[in-house]
């Protein structure tokens, strides 16, 4: 069965260093999503791509953040500097087509700011 | 801030109890999804209500989705240790995609 695959599975890093996660889509999934879930809350859009293009990043923290699918396939999450309060799981998804899809969760990646 | 809210938060239940879990929006939502995430998991697809007042089973669930489409229930027949696990709703606003807080659930053998 097609899974999401994301890279890595954890990371630890001091506060103003730079930290990319990657995330590879189910073959054929148009939409992607990258969330952040802190401890005890439920999943919070960071992004939604449709294909290459982003369709909402009003809840990214631009300041900081960046994210980016190039080819419309795989995509890259960044954060620079990183902060304390940047510690939790995030979580990339995908799904056929937006609104209304199921998303199919990756693993995640666990990120601790020291 | 967050519109989906879920309650209670936490529930625990002795095995073969039944379990309910209440999902409200701010506003109407197009359609609504359930997840189900065990610990240290991911979210994981359970279901997705389309029609106003619709009502769908899978063995032990049953997953309603309210007459004016901001508020849906998950109810477990019979808890089993297998459902433990923290229970999503999911949902699209506008062209907005949002969580609900989850309800965690925890089953005592």
């Amino acid at each position: 069965e097609a899974e999401v695959a994301q890279s890595p599975r954890y990371k630890i890093t001091e506060k103003s260093q730079a930290v990319a996660f990657w995330c590879d889509p189910i073959s054929g999934h148009a939409t992607l999503y990258w969330y952040r879930q802190i401890l005890g809350q439920g999943p919070e859009l960071l992004v939604q791509f449709q294909d290459e293009s982003v369709v909402d990043d009003s809840q990214l923290p631009k300041d900081r953040f960046s994210a980016e699918r190039l080819k419309g396939v795989d995509s890259t999450l960044k954060i620079q500097p990183a902060e304390l309060g940047d510690s939790a799981m995030y979580l990339c998804a995908s799904s056929l087509s937006p609104y209304g899809e199921t998303q199919y969760f990756g693993p995640g990646t666990r990120l601790l700011v020291l | 801030g967050q519109q989906v809210m879920q309650i209670p938060q936490y529930q625990h239940v002795q095995e073969g109890e039944d379990f309910t879990t209440y999902c409200n929006s701010s506003t109407t939502l197009s359609n609504i999804q359930w997840y189900k995430q065990r610990p240290g998991g991911h979210p994981v697809f359970l279901i997705q209500l389309v029609k106003s007042g619709e009502v769908k089973k899978q063995k032990r669930l049953t997953f309603q989705f309210g007459e004016a489409k901001k508020n849906s229930s998950l109810h477990i027949t019979a808890t089993q240790t297998t459902d433990v696990g923290t229970y999503f709703c999911a949902g699209n606003t506008g062209n907005q995609f949002y969580f609900g807080t989850g309800t965690s659930l925890t089953v005592i053998p």
